[in-house]
């Protein structure tokens, strides 16, 4: 089964400062997918981006981007310019062919104004 | 765009009590799973149906059962309540086939307390 490690359970970041939550996976699959997601104190999970493995360049959204390094099984999310609102929890997912979804148990975000 | 709706928000159960956690999704998906949230644990998944009439145990299936009524629903049963299924639940739903970068749509969860 696939696992996905997040080995950082709590970070934090200075308003308007960049910060980077790792996280790695193991898996035997050649294609998959993967995703962050974040969950804010109201409990939705919300998708911040995602990525597909055949894809070598990174994928950026706005302030958010990651580093993919497919051989190394990393995949950690960047955000540039935190903001207040960026506080949350983050989820990294990973998604077979077969449409199941593994997730990592989570960072917490704090951003100090 | 209602997206995946789960109902109750809330409830509270005494330990034996039984009760069914509703979920229905608007976006054609085929796909449809049952997580549930404990602190410092992630998402664990419960069940899943990748298709309508299919069912599959996920990584803590042991005291639900779960019933994919249609293609929209997607139920969740507690036969008789015990304190460690105290927890947050959440009913996602995504779309087929699998080779697509389409991500999981959440509702918005269930926080069940069990006494």
């Amino acid at each position: 089964a696939q696992t996905v490690t997040q080995s950082q359970p709590e970070m934090s970041v200075q308003e308007a400062e960049t910060v980077t939550l790792s996280c790695t996976y193991d898996t035997s699959e050649s294609d998959y997918y993967l995703f962050w997601y974040k969950q804010p104190p109201s409990r939705q999970m919300i998708l911040v981006i995602r990525q597909e493995a055949y894809k070598q360049q990174n994928a950026t959204e706005n302030r958010f981007s990651v580093n993919f390094q497919k051989a190394a099984k990393s995949f950690s999310l960047k955000i540039s310019d935190s903001q207040l609102g960026d506080a949350a929890m983050y989820f990294c997912a990973y998604r077979t062919t077969g449409n199941q979804f593994y997730f990592g148990t989570g960072t917490s975000l704090t951003v100090i104004p | 765009n209602a997206g995946v709706t789960q109902t109750p928000k809330f409830q509270v159960l005494k330990t034996g009590q039984s009760m069914t956690l509703q979920c229905a999704q608007d976006m054609n998906h085929n796909s449809m799973y049952w997580y549930r949230q404990d602190p410092g644990m992630g998402l664990r998944l419960i069940y899943y149906s990748a298709s309508e009439g299919t069912t599959d145990k996920g990584e803590v299936p042991n005291g639900y059962n779960v019933s994919r009524l249609n293609k929209r629903e997607f139920s969740l049963r507690l036969e008789s309540a015990a304190p460690s299924q105290t927890s947050v639940y959440f009913c996602a739903s995504s779309a087929f086939p699998g080779h697509s970068n389409q991500p999981q749509h959440f509702g918005d969860g269930t926080r069940l307390s069990i006494l």
